[in-house]
């Protein structure tokens, strides 16, 4: 079946660092990859997706790029800020059902000034 | 345009009892998912319904079930409440695409509604 394995959390960051989340997943065909991102109190909100290998999504200024040959989806920003705290997933779907994703199991990132 | 809207946002029950929880989605939107998400075990996925047809179902035992409407609004239903289901329940919507590859199946969720069970 598929997963998705994350780095293990959590993170603290100081304001202005570099952050870099793992994801690594297993799948069958060509999966699309997702990173939603949760804050406190409120559900899960798409963050960027790529549907193809080498595809790099980006949003906010976080990017990730879909790396078939490492199986890798990892999520980067070059600078963080406080308001970017907040629990991050990655997710991939198969594409077979519209509403059926798996997803890890989140990396709680906290930003300090 | 409006979100996917959960009711209720918080509710406590006791071991024994049932719930029902509402999810409308995105107008438009015609598959409606549920998640359970807990601490200790993640988002885990519950059942999908599309056409008010139940598409898919991850593994729970039959206390959790659903349903969907003709509008597309999805109840989903947990009875003889135990502990271990105390969690916050997540519905999402999706617009659903003809072509698998179009990386479509992306997912809104709601706010959720968190269930405690005493």
């Amino acid at each position: 079946g598929n997963s998705v394995t994350q780095m293990e959390g959590p993170v603290t960051l100081s304001e202005e660092a570099f952050l870099t989340i793992n994801c690594t997943y297993t799948a069958t065909g060509y999966p699309s990859l997702f990173w939603y991102v949760q804050y406190p109190g409120e559900g899960l909100q798409l963050l960027l997706k790529a549907t193809k290998a080498d595809d790099k999504g980006s949003n906010k200024g976080f990017e990730a790029t879909y790396r078939k040959e490492t199986t890798s989806f990892h999520l980067e920003k070059g600078s963080v800020q406080v308001s970017d705290s907040a629990v991050y997933f990655c997710a991939l779907s198969d594409g077979t059902n519209a509403g059926k994703s798996t997803f890890g199991d989140g990396t709680t990132l906290t930003v300090k000034p | 345009k409006a979100g996917v809207t959960q009711t209720p946002r918080y509710l406590i029950k006791t071991r024994g009892q049932q719930v029902t929880l509402s999810c409308s989605p995105i107008s438009g939107h015609r598959s409606v998912s549920w998640y359970q998400q807990t601490p200790g075990q993640g988002l885990q996925f519950l059942f999908e319904y599309f056409s008010e047809t139940q598409r898919n179902k991850g593994n729970f035992p039959g206390r959790f079930s659903g349903r969907q409407f003709s509008n597309s609004r999805s109840e989903m239903n947990v009875s003889t409440l135990e502990l271990g289901d105390s969690a916050l329940y997540l519905c999402a919507s999706s617009l659903v695409e003809l072509a698998a590859s179009s990386g479509a199946n992306v997912l809104t969720f709601g706010a959720g509604s968190r269930l405690t069970v005493l």
